[in-house]
């Protein structure tokens, strides 16, 4: 079973709006971590905002803050104002408590997000 | 830039070549990964190095062989590859694993493979 399910290949949206990226996970461990990437066309994956399972809060980070749904365990992005730079690929990613110690990573299939002027 | 850095960036070759992927990170990272990124599959976690040991490898073909000689450099040795194998190849660094929250992974470029 996927256990990090994206289900928007791909997006487009106006540049200035707000744009919601989905992501669900599955896991059994009560300790886990959720990352999101972006992933322009030259390559590296940039990290973008995490949120810990035991945070209260939904984590922000500039424009981009994580809607973090425990019971529903979904983790969307929202990109705010988004800009014809945030155009590019973005993967969201999960820890389990399981692996802290050895960083690995489960990725989802991504969703490419196009921003048109 | 990430601080993670990897050549080539694009590389051909033929099924019976044998070529090396670098990658080299000077962030004080401990940890160090080889990620294969093919098309419309999630990144695939291939090998896994902490304190230059080996930690995992993910049931990766014995035609691709990692090698870490400190913890700041990483190759992937490639021999005999199969044209399902063209794939970009990331690697990526974190620090010591033994700080558990949001230890975010740095990733390089990655290299763009292509096996004829």
């Amino acid at each position: 079973a996927q256990k990090i399910t994206q289900t928007q290949p791909g997006m487009f949206v106006q540049e200035k709006e707000a744009v919601t990226l989905d992501c669900t996970y599955d896991t059994s461990d009560p300790s886990y971590g959720l990352f999101w990437y972006k992933q322009p066309s030259s390559g590296e994956m940039i990290f973008l905002i995490y949120q810990g399972s035991y945070d209260q809060q939904n984590a922000t980070e500039g424009r981009y803050s994580l809607n973090f749904q425990k019971a529903r365990k979904s983790a969307n992005l929202v990109i705010s104002a988004s800009q014809l730079g945030d155009s590019a690929m973005y993967f969201c990613a999960m820890r389990e408590g399981s692996n802290f110690g050895n960083e690995k990573l489960t990725f989802g299939t991504g969703t490419r997000l196009t921003i048109i002027p | 830039e990430t601080g993670v850095t990897q050549t080539p960036r694009h590389l051909v070759m033929g099924m019976t070549n044998k070529k090396s992927l670098k990658c080299e990170q000077h962030l004080g990272h401990n940890a160090m990964y080889w990620y294969k990124q093919s098309a419309k599959k999630p990144l695939e976690l291939m090998f896994v190095y902490n304190f230059k040991e080996q930690t995992e490898n993910n049931s990766v073909p014995s035609r691709f062989s990692p090698e870490c000689p400190n913890s700041s450099h990483l190759f992937l040795h490639l021999h005999t590859l199969q044209p399902e194998d063209s794939a970009l190849y990331l690697c990526a660094s974190s620090q010591d694993p033994a700080a558990l929250e949001n230890t975010e992974a740095f990733f390089g470029q990655g290299t763009r493979l292509t096996v004829v």
